[in-house]
């Protein structure tokens, strides 16, 4: 099957520009997050999304970060304006959402990411 | 906010010994599981062990979990060059929420 798609896979922006990135989660898949890692740091969830409804976004800076999932497929990530601590790789991951059983008991896909730099 | 947190934060091996690196958490979980991200690249998911279960294994990878303890433990046995990477714990806690710890990084010397 085909993996987590992310674009772009790189990105340099000066701060106070804006920037979008794109995910496009394994089909079928009705959950997909949005992290932020930091350089040295493990990843951050940002946003979760259950279909096109927000499960989570206690971690999302709201005052410059928005996400959408419309029609619960593709997702697009903005940052608006960015700040240098921005800078960081946004990781897209996708997830059946439950079990045949149920329970929460499988791994995750992760896209490779897009690496943004803010100068 | 960090709910694993991995030690030791690197780790250097010559190639064919064992690694172990270890994981605790804070919270109660559903299951735990652990990644692999090569420099640069995205996250692989390695093995996931449920909180109802003590060890698991896969290939060359032996994942133990101690609920009691919040704590897990991941070996690679007979290190390879390829197995160069950071290891993540990552858990799974109600609302189906990932939340990783800081890695360990590997460098496995051939």
């Amino acid at each position: 099957e085909a993996g987590v798609a992310q674009s772009p896979r790189y990105k340099i922006i000066e701060k106070r520009q804006s920037v979008a990135f794109w995910c496009n989660p394994i089909s079928g898949h009705a959950t997909l997050y949005w992290y932020q890692q930091i350089l040295g740091q493990g990843p951050k969830l940002l946003i979760q999304f259950q279909n096109n409804g927000v499960v989570d976004d206690s971690q999302l800076p709201k005052d410059r970060f928005s996400a959408e999932r419309l029609k619960g497929v593709d997702s697009t990530l903005k940052i608006q304006p960015a700040k240098l601590e921005d800078s960081a790789v946004y990781l897209c991951a996708s997830s059946p959402g439950r079990g045949k059983t149920g329970a929460k008991d499988y791994g995750y896909t992760f896209g490779s990411g897009t690496r943004l730099t803010v100068v | 906010s960090q709910q694993g947190e991995e030690d030791p934060q690197a780790l250097s091996i010559q190639e064919g010994e064992n690694a172990t690196m270890n994981c605790s958490y804070k919270t109660s979980i559903n299951n735990l599981q652990w990644y692999r991200q090569n420099s640069g690249r995205g996250l692989v998911h390695l093995i996931l062990i449920r909180s109802n279960e003590r060890e698991k294994h896969s290939g060359r990878l032996r994942v133990t979990l101690d609920t009691s303890k919040k704590s897990s433990s991941l070996l690679i046995t007979a290190s390879r060059a390829a197995d160069t990477a950071s290891y993540f714990c990552a858990t799974v806690a109600a609302g189906n929420k990932l939340t990783f710890g800081g890695g360990t990084r590997v460098l496995v010397k051939p």
